[in-house]
């Protein structure tokens, strides 16, 4: 079946290191995204990988993808009060080209 | 560059009353479209999406409809609103099926 999982929260101090994590269920899912929703907007593309990769790096994000485990993770460096957001991690489901998200990591950044 | 307009932001309507909520986008022809609905537990759930002009795929049964009268033009309705469609609505495109989703700024719908 179709299924995304994330922890609902996560609390770090500015400056420390994020990592949100997820594990998704299709093992033929081409491609892996996270989105970052702050509170009453949009969702905003902030980063994908393809599932041939296994590591992408944008600039403060890192994306591992643990192909074997299905498991995928955001990490986001120095991380900044402006980070505090919502983060949906999400699949795109070969039958059918259907988005999966999980529900949502809250992260709150602590001065 | 594409952008994606979502109106209007906010919406308050008493239960029984109809619904038109549009998303237009911009710098791109022929788009796949999408609605999502986001519930007070944050997941998204996609109601309707559509590969082309007048053709829509509805993902649930519900007391809501999709149109896409135009190529670059998707509207949410509904003939009589129920308590249970408070959310907050998105609208998405991408370039065909299987392509990277892009998101408008949403609809924020309180039915009273």
């Amino acid at each position: 079946g179709e299924d995304v999982e994330q922890s609902l929260f996560l609390s770090v101090r500015e400056g420390d290191s994020s990592v949100i994590n997820c594990t998704y269920t299709d093992s033929s899912s081409t491609y892996l995204y996270w989105y970052k929703q702050e509170p009453g907007a949009g969702l905003q593309l902030l980063t994908y990988i393809f599932s041939n990769m296994d590591m992408k790096q944008d600039q403060r994000l890192t994306v591992l993808l643990n192909k074997k485990d299905k498991h995928l993770s955001l990490r986001i460096a120095d991380t900044q009060t402006g980070d505090s957001a919502i983060y949906f991690c999400a699949e795109l489901y070969n039958q059918g080209g259907k988005l999966i998200f999980g529900q949502g990591t809250e992260l709150s950044v602590k001065p | 560059s594409q952008t994606i307009h979502q109106w209007p932001a906010t919406l308050v309507q008493p239960v029984g009353s109809p619904l038109s909520l549009e998303c237009t986008v911009e710098g791109t022809s022929n788009p796949n479209l999408y609605w999502y609905r986001q519930a007070a537990g944050r997941g998204l759930q996609l109601l309707f999406y559509s590969v082309g002009i007048g053709q829509i795929s509805s993902e649930v049964p519900q007391n809501l409809s999709a149109s896409r009268p135009q190529d670059r033009q998707f509207i949410l309705s509904s003939k009589k609103l129920l308590l249970s469609d408070s959310g907050f609505y998105l609208c998405a495109w991408s370039v065909n099926p299987a392509g990277t989703q892009y998101f408008g700024p949403g609809t924020r719908l309180t039915v009273l």
